[in-house]
């Protein structure tokens, strides 16, 4: 069966340096690797997208990077803040059943002041 | 512009009640999407819709469940003789076409007693 999974539920850091999370996943083939934040009692919110023929996007202080040999993304936030303190989502969307997107449980950043 | 909408945002029922969850999505978007968040899990997809089709609903957990859109534009949710394991926040989301970044909503607190 499908599994993704996010390298920690938690991840805590000091304002100003660089978070780095992880999203791992097996028995895929994913067109498309996405990365969302969700705050407490909000639906997600997207990010950023990379395709299987990109190796890194990047976003303002945001980048992501897609190795599909080792089967994983690196969701980077550089120069994080306070307010970078969130859950982050990893997802995959497979060429096969588009649009539905299989997620992974989250990993929690606290970024302290 | 208005973002997608979720009502209730909360909803707290019995066991065996049948409960209905409404999402408006944002105008213009023919997809929509319904996934369920449980507590310490990742967001489950439950079923897509593409206009007023729901051309994926393999992700609904049981014959219990089930979802219609109309016009195009807002679905409700259904969920019969509702259980225990039914408790999680559902969200809804929308995008301009299949593939398209998926815009979320607040979602619906269900609380199965």
């Amino acid at each position: 069966s499908q599994k993704i999974e996010q390298n920690s539920e938690a991840l805590n850091i000091q304002e100003g340096k660089t978070a780095t999370l992880t999203c791992n996943y097996t028995n895929y083939s994913p067109a498309y690797l996405q990365w969302y934040r969700q705050d407490p009692g909000r639906g997600p919110v997207f990010l950023l997208l990379i395709r299987e023929n990109e190796k890194e996007k990047r976003k303002e202080r945001l980048k992501v990077t897609f190795d599909t040999t080792l089967k994983q993304s690196l969701f980077h936030i550089t120069a994080s803040q306070p307010a970078d303190s969130a859950t982050y989502l990893c997802a995959l969307e497979r060429g096969s059943t588009l649009g539905r997107l299989y997620f992974g449980r989250g990993t929690q950043l606290t970024v302290w002041p | 512009g208005a973002g997608v909408s979720q009502s209730p945002s909360n909803k707290v029922t019995e066991k065996g009640k049948d409960v209905e969850l409404r999402c408006d999505p944002i105008s213009g978007h023919t997809a929509l999407y319904w996934y369920r968040q449980s507590l310490g899990q990742g967001l489950e997809f439950l079923i897509y819709f593409q206009g007023n089709s729901a051309p994926d609903k393999s992700g609904l957990p049981s014959d219990r469940f089930s979802a219609e859109r109309t016009g195009g534009s807002v679905s409700t949710l259904t969920i019969q003789r509702t259980q225990q394991e039914d408790s999680a926040v559902y969200l809804c989301a929308s995008s301009l076409k299949i593939t398209d970044t998926q815009y979320f909503g607040p979602g619906t607190r269900l609380t199965v007693l």
